[in-house]
């Protein structure tokens, strides 16, 4: 059973970038099997889908966030990554990574990290 | 961006059961695509309980089942135990947002 571990900064600057990074344990992230997502928990507020992206680096994005996202993965680390650009103080929340069954249900997740853009 | 709507909370006493409902619309549910439930407790991750509608993961207890209909979901919680206080999403699939999985808007559940 796969296991994910995030990593990453958990304050950000207002106009700056945020990346993080999920590590995936016993598992593949080349499985054909999966899709590699994340998602993010505003303050108070409930799941929002940012994106998902395959091995081979194809991507989908949530059409509110695509002009400031981009997802990638690394086969030789077993990691996929996260960037969102431009961020402002909307972005503040809690990101979490998940393995995505095909086109279908997330299980399981990373830890979760919670991450505040500053001004 | 929530397109699956959830009561906001629902509430039972010990030992008795609660059903959450995930309405959605003819792009997502009522196109054919498959519901799944999580339950995120206080301060952790979200947790898948069921997938593809109705089936359980290992692990997860027959006290939780969901069904499917039309363009809603539900979530049918029997027995219910203190540690059921949690917060519940339901999650799909729609095709008009060009790929998007969605999330319900979340249901709290309190156990009196």
């Amino acid at each position: 059973q796969s296991q994910l571990q995030q990593s990453g900064p958990g304050l950000v600057r207002a106009s700056e970038t945020l990346s993080l990074t999920c590590t995936v344990s016993a598992g593949s992230i080349t499985s054909r099997s999966y899709h590699w997502a994340w998602i993010r928990q505003l303050p108070g507020k409930g799941l929002e889908w940012i994106g998902s992206v395959y091995y081979s680096g194809s991507a989908y994005y949530n059409p509110s966030l695509k002009r400031r996202v981009t997802l990638s993965v690394d086969t030789s680390k077993n990691q996929f990554s996260l960037k969102l650009r431009s961020v402002t103080a909307a972005d503040t929340a809690i990101y979490f990574c998940a393995r995505e069954t095909g086109v279908t249900w997330f299980d399981p997740w990373g830890q979760g990290t919670l991450v505040s853009v500053s001004s | 961006q929530s397109v699956l709507t959830q009561p906001p909370s629902v509430s039972g006493a010990p030992g008795q059961g609660v059903t959450i409902s995930c309405t959605g619309s003819d792009s997502n549910i009522g196109a054919g695509y498959d519901v799944h439930w999580y339950r995120q407790l206080p301060g952790t991750a979200p947790r898948l309980l069921i997938y593809d509608n109705t089936n359980r993961p290992s692990g997860v207890p027959d006290r939780f089942s969901g069904s499917k209909s039309g363009t809603s979901a539900s979530l049918a919680i029997t027995g219910l135990q203190a540690e059921d206080e949690a917060d519940y999403y339901c999650q799909s699939f729609d095709s008009s947002l060009s790929g998007s999985r969605v999330f319900g808007t979340g249901t709290t559940v309190t156990v009196l």
